[in-house]
């Protein structure tokens, strides 16, 4: 199947800093990706719907701000938590999409979990 | 708005038993429906996807079925092991918009 990479896979950081998370497909073009944040002993929540060339479409509660997106091309999106705080601690997991032949699937990337102190 | 029902929320049983894992949508409208494993700190690990066309997938002692109409999906785990432990999501990608939608999990531990 596809391959989705993220990197890094963990972070540290202080707060108030900024933390740029990438999402890569490595044998597929992906014209959506999205991302996804997870708490401890929680389900996945869809964060944003990126679409390359174009603004992400942000889920209810998201803060577009905090939260940048940036799908600069078909198979890179990036994920910058700006001016993080512990709150924003979480692990965060991107997908991308392809359809081929009317058959949708998305590929999961391993995740990345961000601790802010 | 579609949300992802998945029952029971936490199973324990002994090693060898068979169970069932359910999911239930409200949207029936989608393209597919995927099951994933999750273990303690780690990312997803696909199990098996079944398109809407289609009624069932199994690989291994996995086994997955699809009512579209009914909104419901079930993961029949085999002969359970122990190593079968982990956390159990179902999710759907919405024919509108293809958001994929998780269920909150169902959290298995096999006991030897």
């Amino acid at each position: 199947g596809a391959v989705v990479s993220q990197h890094p896979s963990w972070v540290i950081c202080k707060s108030g800093t900024s933390v740029k998370i990438e999402c890569r497909s490595l044998d597929f073009q992906a014209t959506t990706m999205f991302w996804y944040r997870q708490f401890p002993k929680q389900s996945l929540m869809l964060m944003a719907t990126s679409n390359e060339g174009s603004k992400a479409t942000y889920e209810q509660g998201v803060e577009k701000d905090k939260f940048l997106i940036n799908h600069a091309s078909l198979t890179l999106s990036t994920l910058t938590v700006t001016s993080a705080h512990p709150e924003d601690s979480s692990f965060y997991i991107c997908s991308a999409s392809i359809t081929s032949g009317g058959v949708y699937e998305q590929f999961f990337g391993p995740g990345t979990r961000l601790t802010v102190l | 708005k579609q949300e992802v029902t998945q029952i029971p929320a936490a199973l324990s049983v002994p090693e060898g038993e068979n169970l069932v894992l359910n999911c239930s949508f409200t949207d029936s409208a989608i393209y597919n429906l995927q099951w994933f494993r999750q273990d303690p700190g780690k990312g997803l690990t696909s199990l098996l996807l079944i398109q809407s066309s289609q009624r069932e997938q199994t690989s291994g002692r996995l086994n997955a079925s699809l009512d579209k109409s009914s909104g419901r999906s079930t993961l029949y785990i085999a002969a359970s092991q122990p190593g079968d432990s982990a956390t159990y999501l179902c999710a759907v990608p919405n024919t509108g918009g293809f958001k994929t939608i998780f269920g909150a999990g169902t959290r298995l531990f096999v006991k030897a």
